[in-house]
Parts: structure tokens; sequence; C-alpha cells
């Protein structure tokens, strides 16, 4: 049902860099802007990212997203503990009956 | 504070009825497009309908149009789900969230309710 792939799992040490990659098509993230939320285990998600690379107030700058084409991606820089959680690109996509798709999620660990 | 409190879940037969509430507080509900979204256990976030800020225009995910109607209450600052003829592939938390149309996010989200559809 997700229109947006996203790899399933990503792993990084404290301190490390991790990116996550979104690919979508010209009707979703190639027409349309990137948002992306975070879902801390047992919580609801929450905004991280929007507008391709805009961050909520409150929302550490280590996090950063990206657009290119249909696809985008999100950075994780100086990764914490308190990062690992599942991560959903979304975008609206003007093809479908459903407007608003979510990413498949990459649950990301800190080793 | 931008609040979202869903309501209304529990367990219910497949075949049956449940209507889910959102009581929003701390913005002014009747200027913003609100969505429902679910997570069945263990998976990901599946948009499930949204609706826009006066109630005249609604869209659904294939997977539920016919079976579920969204709708809201602006006195009330209250958003709904109307659930019929429900499966055991309903089953799953549904969020309601706030819908920022020139971003095109959604900024805020409830906590959530459990839809159990079993027997």
């Amino acid at each position: 049902q997700s229109v947006l792939t996203q790899p399933p799992s990503a792993s990084g040490t404290p301190g490390q860099r991790v990116t996550i990659s979104c690919s979508g098509s010209s009707s979703n993230i190639g027409s349309n802007t990137v948002n992306w939320y975070q879902q801390l285990p047992g919580t609801a998600p929450k905004l991280l990212i929007y507008s391709n690379n805009q961050r909520p107030s409150g929302v550490p700058d280590r996090f950063s997203g990206s657009k290119s084409g249909t696809s985008a991606s999100l950075a994780i820089s100086g990764l914490q503990s308190e990062d690992e959680a599942d991560y959903y690109c979304a975008a609206w996509d003007d093809s479908l009956n459903g407007p608003y798709v979510f990413g498949t999620g990459t649950k990301v660990t800190v080793l | 504070e931008v609040q979202l409190v869903e309501s209304g879940g529990g367990l219910v037969q497949p075949g049956g009825s449940l209507r889910l509430s959102c009581a929003a507080s701390g913005f002014t509900f009747s200027s913003y497009w609100m969505h429902w979204v679910r997570q069945a256990p263990g998976k990901g976030l599946v948009w499930v309908s949204r609706i826009n800020s006066d109630g005249s225009s609604t869209s659904y995910a294939d997977s539920v149009k016919g079976r579920f109607t969204i709708s809201r209450d602006n006195a009330k600052n209250t958003l709904y789900l109307q659930m019929n003829s429900l499966r055991a592939e309903d089953t799953a938390v549904y969020y309601c969230a706030r819908f920022v149309v020139t971003s095109q996010c959604l900024d805020y989200w409830g906590q959530g309710t459990l839809v159990t559809v079993s027997s």
C-alpha cells in the first residue's frame, strides 16, 4: 500500500552520521514537498522535517532533509541514543485517490 | 498548546460499527484540514482519510472507501470517523492529525486510539 520506498533498517554508533533514503515517483515526491516523521517506541508520530528541509521549532539541527527529483533523504548527524526510533517519509500524491502517502518506514538502531 | 485527543476505540466484531472522535484544543480548529492515519500492530503508518476546513470536501483511501465516513463539527472542535462494516484488517491504532496546507504536513498528532476487530 505504501508508494514511497525506504530501507527497513539503518544503524550507527553514537556520534556517527546515518542517512535514510525515500524513493517515490513523479506524482508524489517529484511534484510535492517531502515530510519526515519520527516515531519513538510506543508513542505517536512527530513531525521532524517539513517542506523537504525545514525543521519545526524544537527539532535539533542534527536532523536534516533533502530532496532531488523523485527521491529524498533524511540525515542524522551526531547520532544519539534517543534517536533510536522509526522514521517515515511522506508526501502528497497527485495521482491516487488517497492524497497523502507514507514511506514504508525505517527503524534506526543506535549500536 | 495544541492538543488532539482521540476516543471511541475498542473491541468490535467483524461487520460492526464504531465512531471515533478527536477533540481539538489550543488552535482555531475551523481553519485547518484534518486527517486520520492508522497503524496496524507492528506495521507502518497508513493514511486513511482527510477533510477540509469547512467539511465540504473529503477523501478516502481505497481500502476504506464506502465503509468509513469522516466528518467534523467546528462548533464543537471535534473530528469524527464513522467506521462501518469493520474487518479484521481494520485493526489498528487510529491517529487524528492536523494538516498544514501550505507545507502539506501533519504538524500535530493525537495519542491514538486502538480499534480491534475480532470475534
